[in-house]
């Protein structure tokens, strides 16, 4: 069955610091995969997304994910965080309906950042 | 930028009544979703909507629930009876086939909360 796998309930990084929010993934076909992020009261935020070409996908607010067929992962990254990226993280897949026309998302259980000044 | 809009942001219902919760998707979209998301837990997908019709549903969309698109703006999701376990994060979804169906844009989502 499809799934998506966050293992990092809760991170904690320093102002600054550099950001590794990890995701895994089972699904049989290509993959369609998400980050969206939720900020207290607010909706689900696209960040990026991957549907095929360059492994590496830039997105909003200065994050950037990487696809890796090999390990069935896609990590979300971010060289220096800011106090205002503290939030809920979710990795997602698309599933494909039958026909191919319409897909919905199956969400990981999302990793909260919290950010030290 | 056009967003997704919700209506109420929270509600609260009583054992046994009907709710019925709004959204306004982005205009130009032509798919549209709700999920829920019960405290603590993931996003579950409940119901995607394409021309006028379901195209796809989960196994907890059972009787009790009902969508519908009453007018050209709006979504609506219908809970005929709800039940304690009903009570969540309620968030409605669009996305538009320009952008590939998988590009779902979110409403900021209905606390329904049911005693």
């Amino acid at each position: 069955a499809q799934s998506v796998t966050q293992p990092d309930i809760h991170i904690t990084v320093s102002e600054g610091a550099s950001l590794e929010l990890r995701c895994n993934y089972s699904y049989g076909a290509t993959p369609y995969l998400f980050w969206y992020v939720q900020s207290p009261g607010q909706g689900l935020q696209l960040l990026l997304k991957y549907f095929s070409g360059d492994t590496l996908v830039q997105g909003i607010k200065g994050f950037e994910a990487e696809f890796k067929r090999s390990q069935s992962s896609f990590n979300l990254r971010k060289p220096s965080v800011h106090w205002s990226d503290a939030a809920e993280y979710f990795c997602a897949v698309g599933i494909m309906n039958y026909g191919g026309s319409q897909g919905n998302l199956i969400f990981g259980k999302g990793t909260k950042l919290s950010v030290k000044p | 930028e056009p967003e997704v809009t919700q209506t109420p942001s929270h509600q609260v219902t009583q054992m046994g009544q009907e709710v019925i919760l709004r959204c306004v998707p982005i205009s130009n979209h032509l798919y549209f979703y709700w999920y829920r998301q019960i405290l603590g837990q993931k996003v579950e997908f409940l119901v995607s909507f394409y021309n006028n019709e379901i195209s796809e549903k989960s196994e907890i969309f059972d009787d009790q629930f009902s969508v519908e698109r009453p007018d050209g703006s709006n979504f609506t999701l219908k809970i005929r009876s709800t039940k304690l376990e009903d009570s969540a994060m309620y968030f409605c979804a669009s996305s538009g086939s320009g952008t590939g169906p998988y590009e779902q844009y979110f409403g900021p989502g209905t606390r329904l909360t049911v005693t």
